[in-house]
């Protein structure tokens, strides 16, 4: 157990529709990251918080929101959802930014 | 050229076998070196974190770095079917200002074989 949170594990969802996909990191790392895992692919870089405040940028797309709140958790918010949004959510955590993360198990969306 | 190449094998080993992974890297500032494993549809799972050039060693997993090289490898003695997963480097610069980052390879998958 990594000690990163995330729920839900499993969700499906209509096309058009939003979710909102939450993380916990593990207790005292202030920097959250997330990727996106399409099936075979390798992990694709969305958004890093470090303490609250968005510190990178990676491919996500404007249909994709994300924010961290002041008790550290975070939220990743997919809108207007399409059947290639379907993929594996992984949020990671670290102590500092940029050093060893720690995955939670990830939340697997599937578009319908 | 990117900044990680990690060969996607895929790599299949009988039992036992040593296996070494490996991945190159082309920027020079990078100074955390991360492995990891993920078994299918799983979380990736931190196996081996270090910071300087030459060896760690950790049970059956030796990690090294030669960052005159910019190469990086991952060992596996006495490999066993449970350590059959993709692998994926990681490599990092932090405190840089704008050119932090961290970065994975696309990950090898290793099967062995009982």
């Amino acid at each position: 157990d990594s000690g990163v949170t995330q729920t839900p594990k499993h969700l499906i969802t209509a096309t058009g529709q939003r979710v909102t996909l939450r993380c916990s990191p593990r207790s005292g790392d202030l920097s959250v990251y997330w990727y996106q895992q399409s099936l075979d692919q390798g992990l694709q870089f969305l958004i890093q918080y470090y303490n609250g405040e968005e510190r990178a940028k990676g491919n996500i797309l404007e249909r994709f929101s994300a924010q961290q709140f002041p008790d550290l958790h975070s939220e990743l918010n997919l809108s207007s959802l399409e059947l290639g949004d379907s993929a594996l959510y992984f949020c990671a955590s670290s102590p500092v930014p940029y050093t060893e993360a720690f995955f939670g198990q990830g939340t697997r969306l599937t578009v319908v | 050229q990117k900044e990680v190449e990690q060969d996607p094998g895929p790599l299949s080993v009988p039992e036992g076998a040593i296996v070494s992974l490996n991945c190159t890297y082309s920027n020079s500032a990078f100074q955390y070196f991360m492995w990891y494993r993920q078994y299918s549809r799983k979380g990736p799972e931190l196996l081996m974190y270090t910071y300087s050039s030459g060896n760690k060693e950790d049970g059956r997993f030796t990690a090294q770095v030669d960052k005159s090289s910019k190469y990086i490898s991952l060992f596996i003695r006495d490999s066993q079917p449970s350590d059959s997963a993709t692998y994926l480097c990681a490599m990092s610069v932090w405190g840089q200002g704008g050119s932090e980052k961290l970065v994975f390879g696309k990950g090898t998958k290793l099967t062995v074989n009982p």
